[in-house]
């Protein structure tokens, strides 16, 4: 069945560092990708998304690239702040397949 | 507007024990999700309800489980005779119509559920 694979956490990095969290996907149709982000007390947010590959999803400074070829969508961001502390999902979704495939989760502190 | 709403936030329960968890998915929004979040895993799907449709509840763990939804509103999760691998955050969400295309679904904040 799908599946993602997310690195593990958790990620502490010192403000204005650069932030990759890598993620690759097993999927057997053609399916669109998301990062979901957990902020501290809150629910689940859409960060961003990408449909088909080489498409690169931007939102709040971070960006993901749909990456076909090596079946990854890794999320960067150049320059994280303490807000951006949070636990953060990649998720496929594939057509025909109602429910989102979760990684496990990466927590990233972010420290002044 | 109004997002998704589950309650309660926390639950604590004796082992055995059953319980009932709620939740309030966005007006308008036909399909609802029920995932649940262990402790350093990730979010599995349990059960998912489409309008009028047979939900499908192929991840639902054991049949100590159970969901019911009205129309296209609120849903109740159940869970008899808890056990300790029940604790977790159990996590719903609602979308528009879904099927072929994704449509974004909105999580609601969680009900922590602790078994002792």
């Amino acid at each position: 069945g799908d599946s993602v694979t997310q690195m593990e956490g958790p990620v502490t990095l010192s403000e204005e560092a650069f932030l990759t969290i890598n993620c690759t996907y097993t999927a057997t149709g053609y399916p669109s990708l998301f990062w979901y982000v957990q902020y501290p007390g809150e629910g689940l947010q859409l960060l961003l998304k990408a449909t088909k590959a080489d498409d690169k999803g931007s939102n709040k400074g971070f960006e993901a690239t749909y990456r076909k070829e090596t079946t990854s969508f890794h999320l960067e961001k150049g320059s994280v702040q303490v807000s951006d502390s949070a636990v953060y999902f990649c998720a496929l979704f594939s057509p025909g397949n109602t429910p989102l495939v979760f990684g496990k989760g990466t927590r990233l502190s972010v420290i002044a | 507007g109004a997002g998704v709403s589950q309650s309660p936030s926390n639950k604590v329960t004796e082992k055995g024990k059953d319980v009932e968890l709620r939740c309030d998915p966005i007006s308008g929004h036909t399909a609802l999700y029920w995932y649940r979040q262990r402790l350093g895993q990730g979010l599995e799907f349990l059960i998912y309800f489409q309008g009028n449709s047979a939900p499908d509840k192929s991840g639902l763990p054991s049949d100590r489980f159970s969901a019911e939804r009205t129309g296209e509103s609120v849903s109740t999760l159940t869970i008899q005779r808890t056990q300790q691998e029940d604790s977790a955050v159990y996590l719903c969400a609602s979308s528009r119509v879904s099927g072929q295309i994704y449509n974004e679904q909105f999580f609601g904040p969680g009900t922590r559920l602790t078994v002792l």
